[in-house]
């Protein structure tokens, strides 16, 4: 089935540790992105690709990297540098551009704790 | 800037019960509008969209209606199961420049047997 995947479910990490969440997608599409979701709040975009190799930041990218080698594969690094890390980490894909029309596919998420 | 507001939950009800899960927006354009649902320890899913204004979207019970004389797209459903308990997710698309879904902060439902 198509879908996105999401790895791992669940993350716990010290502070002062980088940790990677994987994202992989096989709906063939090119643009991907990464939300977080803290509670009463909605959704935050932190990252976005519309093509391979080729990424913008979000509303709150601060803290946050990530990188787009490949089409199917967007992992977003959670650095040491952001501040209140803990949150529910949401990913998705959607067509590109004009073809873009705000349906937007998510993964099952990936819940990351900081002890 | 674009914007959308919901009403806050949590919202609870008996099955079968009349849902209304009210959202407004603030956009400067000619926005599409969506409603998510995120069922527990899940990701977000498309429940229903509307892309101009008196079009009403519509998926398993569920209906909205875009009034752009009153900037809202409220979710309503007739009869409630215990299954539709979820988080639900009001958000607004306009097409140019930064391509970009805003969310509203979410309600949650509750439905008890």
């Amino acid at each position: 089935d198509g879908g996105i995947t999401q790895s791992p479910k669940y993350l716990f990490r010290k502070e002062g540790q980088n940790v990677t969440l994987s994202c992989e997608q096989n709906l063939n599409h090119d643009a991907m992105y990464w939300y977080r979701q803290d509670p009463g709040q909605g959704l935050r975009l932190i990252y976005y690709s519309q093509i391979v190799n080729d990424f913008q930041k979000g509303d709150i990218a601060e803290g946050y990297s990530v990188s787009r080698e490949k089409k199917e594969s967007f992992p977003l690094t959670v650095t040491s540098a952001q501040k209140n890390p803990t949150a529910f980490y949401l990913c998705a894909s959607s067509l590109p551009g004009g073809r873009y029309t705000g349906e937007l596919f998510f993964g099952e998420g990936s819940r990351l704790t900081v002890l | 800037g674009d914007s959308v507001t919901q009403m806050e939950g949590p919202v609870t009800l008996s099955e079968e019960a009349f849902l209304t899960i009210n959202c407004t927006y603030t956009a400067t354009g000619y926005p599409s509008l969506f409603w998510y649902v995120q069922y527990p320890g899940e990701g977000l899913q498309l429940l229903l969209k509307a892309t101009k204004a008196d079009d009403k979207g519509s998926n398993k019970g569920f209906e909205a209606t875009y009034r752009k004389e009153t900037t809202s797209f409220h979710l309503e459903k007739g009869s409630v199961q215990v299954s539709d308990s979820a988080v639900y997710f009001c958000a607004l698309f306009t097409s140019g420049g930064y391509n970009k879904l805003i969310f509203g902060a979410g309600t949650r439902l509750a439905v008890h047997p």
